[in-house]
């Protein structure tokens, strides 16, 4: 069983330049989140989604933007980077029913900007 | 964003004693409260979770203890173990949405 899936793993750009990381979620997952993870400390929540459409918005600028697709797989966009957006993007998604409040974590892209 | 306190920030334990991380929250409508554990370079794992309706949760070494009235909650991890070395983080979250984490505590169990 595939869990959820992140790519690329490792990237490194330039302050200025633009990103874009991709998550699929666990099979049968209708929820995609995405967090930030700044070296030693807790995941910061960016955006939910589900059935494609966004349901929250953490406290990030709008350089944030994300998407969900028909097949449940998302992609968050950052624009104009800045080095303060260096950190860990971890894409997590959750099921329905009883699982519906479990958040399952990919190992996540870390992001270098230099 | 932070609103879920976290501490403390790190822990050292003896193999076999009891770790002991502590949580608080402003929220009264958060409705589900999740320990979760992370190595390095991996994406953070759920151990553990709670619901405000219930005091105490136990599953195998670790326990959730809950205080709604004072809104905190606490992770005991019981016969701490070398394996246990590793970051802990509580969260909280409301209708299965926008859940929040805490800072993470960087535990180290010593053989």
């Amino acid at each position: 069983d595939a869990g959820v899936t992140q790519s690329p793993t490792h990237l490194i750009k330039t302050r200025g330049q633009q990103v874009t990381l991709r998550c699929s979620p666990i099979s049968g997952h209708k929820s995609v989140s995405w967090y930030q993870q700044v070296l030693g400390q807790g995941p910061q929540f960016i955006f939910q989604y589900y059935e494609k459409e966004e349901r929250g918005r953490g406290n990030f600028p709008d350089r944030f933007s994300a998407r969900q697709f028909p097949n449940y797989s998302s992609e968050l966009n950052v624009n104009a980077l800045l080095l303060g957006d260096s950190a860990l993007y971890l894409c997590a998604s959750r099921g329905g029913g009883a699982g519906a409040n479990v958040l399952t974590f990919g190992a996540g892209s870390r992001l270098t900007v230099l | 964003q932070q609103q879920v306190k976290q501490s403390p920030q790190s822990l050292i334990v003896q193999k076999g004693g009891i770790s002991i991380i502590n949580c608080a929250y402003e929220n009264t409508a958060f409705d589900y409260f999740p320990w979760y554990q992370q190595f390095p370079g991996k994406g953070p794992a759920l151990l553990i979770a709670i619901r405000p309706d219930v005091s105490e949760k136990k599953e195998g070494r670790f326990t959730i203890s809950f205080n709604k009235s004072a809104k905190q909650f606490s992770l005991h991890i019981m016969d701490s173990q070398p394996g246990d070395s590793a970051t802990y983080f509580c969260a909280a979250s409301r209708n299965n949405n926008d859940m929040r984490f805490g800072a993470g505590t960087r535990l180290t169990v010593k053989p």
